[in-house]
């Protein structure tokens, strides 16, 4: 167990729906990575954090993307109007400096 | 950019035996790491094994080492010993010294490993 986790594990949405994915790292973790990984890819970074600022975003990550890190702590994805190409594992990893990355189990998204 | 290449999609091996699995990779940087992580079935990607750049010696972690070969952009992963708790998808991973921790995969090789 890494200390992280995310929920939920599974989530199936109609597209066009609204859908928000939450990751929990450990207290420690004072920087945050949310990576997509599609079927047969390797994960692919979306987005970082350091602490409660987002600095850094892929050109994958649409308008219709959001995420927070709040304080510091737990971390929130949000994806709007949903389509099928969405759909993935996306998954969450914790740094603290002079660590590499604790990954969580993921989050699994199928837009229908 | 910084690509990583993973040739092999599937790899099998013998319980017991040695695999190889194997990883090129793209940059201009002089300094970076090396990762290889383990993602079992529907758990958590683990990291495996880290090879810093800058040193010549291989990392070796217990029955996993690597053979890094920087002139080639090479990074191969070697399972002695192999066990059936090792059966898992594989990732190379490379990151920059300046890249704010920010990992690059290849496209992983899943491993099999037979009784």
């Amino acid at each position: 167990d890494t200390g992280v986790s995310q929920n939920p594990r599974h989530k199936i949405t109609k597209r066009g729906q609204n859908v928000t994915f939450r990751c929990d790292p450990i207290s420690e973790h004072n920087r945050l990575y949310w990576y997509r990984q599609t079927l047969g890819q390797g994960p692919e970074f979306l987005t970082y954090f350091q602490n409660e600022a987002q600095l850094e975003k892929s050109r994958l990550l649409s308008d219709r993307f959001s995420a927070e890190r709040p304080k510091g702590s737990f971390s929130t994805l949000e994806i709007q109007r949903t389509e099928q190409g969405d759909s993935a594992m996306y998954l969450c990893a914790g740094h603290r400096d002079g660590t590499e990355a604790f990954f969580g189990q993921g989050t699994r998204l199928t837009v229908v | 950019a910084q690509t990583v290449t993973q040739s092999q999609p599937e790899m099998s091996v013998q319980e017991a035996e040695t695999v190889t699995l194997s990883c090129t990779y793209d940059t201009s940087e002089s300094d970076y790491y090396l990762f290889w992580y383990k993602q079992p079935p529907s758990r958590q990607m683990i990291l495996v094994i880290r090879q810093e750049a800058y040193k010549q010696q291989n990392a070796t972690e217990n029955r996993f080492s690597v053979n890094f070969q920087k002139a080639a952009k090479s990074f191969s992963l070697k399972i002695s010993d192999s066990q059936l708790g090792d059966a898992a998808m594989y990732f190379c991973a490379y990151r920059s010294v300046s890249s704010n921790y920010k990992l690059t995969f290849g496209k992983g090789t899943l491993l099999t490993v037979n009784p």
